[in-house]
């Protein structure tokens, strides 16, 4: 069992619609968890960081965990097509430096 | 600000051959951290560097091997390459422990 299970989708959703992306993890020792968008060829980029249970919105993005059930969602609100990529999920503090990722979520915004 | 800035883009090497990759981090930033991406295996954790001392290091053969200098630049070099070894290899970039990493455009190995 991988320690960060993502859906890898694909995910095909109108423009304007709310996307939910959603991770799971096991090891209840991970401390904080990042969201990453990823265009084709290109490296991930942060969207959002937290550190403990709860919701944090930055812009059209939200972020929420739920420490007691292992569980961690991105919420997209007013999607785009510039939004079409594939999501990452990653979670760390275990040891020095490692992030452990999910698989990916492939997004597909259409007009 | 500039991001993390990783070089070169692209190689192509063959087999057998060895390959050095270089990373340069946000300005202030003193870990740097490995991933290989691929599409079976998703990202995989290669090793973290922080003020030059290699604290972590993932689950690959001796082949893989890095360094950090004194401005935190760091490098990575695989030797005797793999066919396997074809990927897109990321570094992060952050300011300490428990904080955001940011990765650069990462460098698109491909082994023939």
């Amino acid at each position: 069992q991988k320690e960060v299970e993502q859906d890898p989708g694909p995910l095909s959703v109108p423009e304007g619609a709310i996307v939910s992306l959603n991770c799971t993890y096991s090891n209840s020792a991970f401390q904080y968890f990042m969201w990453y968008r990823q265009y084709s060829r290109k490296g991930p980029e942060l969207l959002m960081y937290t550190y403990s249970s709860g919701n944090k919105e930055d812009g059209r993005f939200t972020a929420q965990v739920d420490k007691s059930s292992k569980y961690i969602s991105l919420f997209i609100r007013d999607s785009q097509p510039s939004d079409s990529a594939t999501y990452l999920c990653a979670s760390g503090g275990t040891s020095y430096g490692k992030l452990t990722f999910g698989q990916g979520t492939i997004l597909t915004v259409h007009p | 600000k500039a991001g993390v800035t990783q070089t070169p883009r692209y190689l192509i090497k063959t087999r057998g051959q060895q390959v050095t990759l270089s990373c340069s981090p946000i300005s202030g930033h003193r870990s740097v951290s490995w991933y290989q991406q691929t599409p079976g295996q998703g990202l995989q954790f290669l090793f973290e560097y922080f003020s030059e001392t290699q604290r972590n290091k993932g689950n690959f053969p001796g082949r893989f091997s890095g360094r950090q200098f004194s401005n935190s630049r760091s490098e990575m070099n695989v030797s005797t390459l793999e066919l396997g070894d074809s990927a897109l290899y990321l570094c992060a970039s952050r300011a300490q422990e428990n904080t955001e990493a940011f990765f650069g455009q990462g460098t698109r190995l491909t082994v023939v």
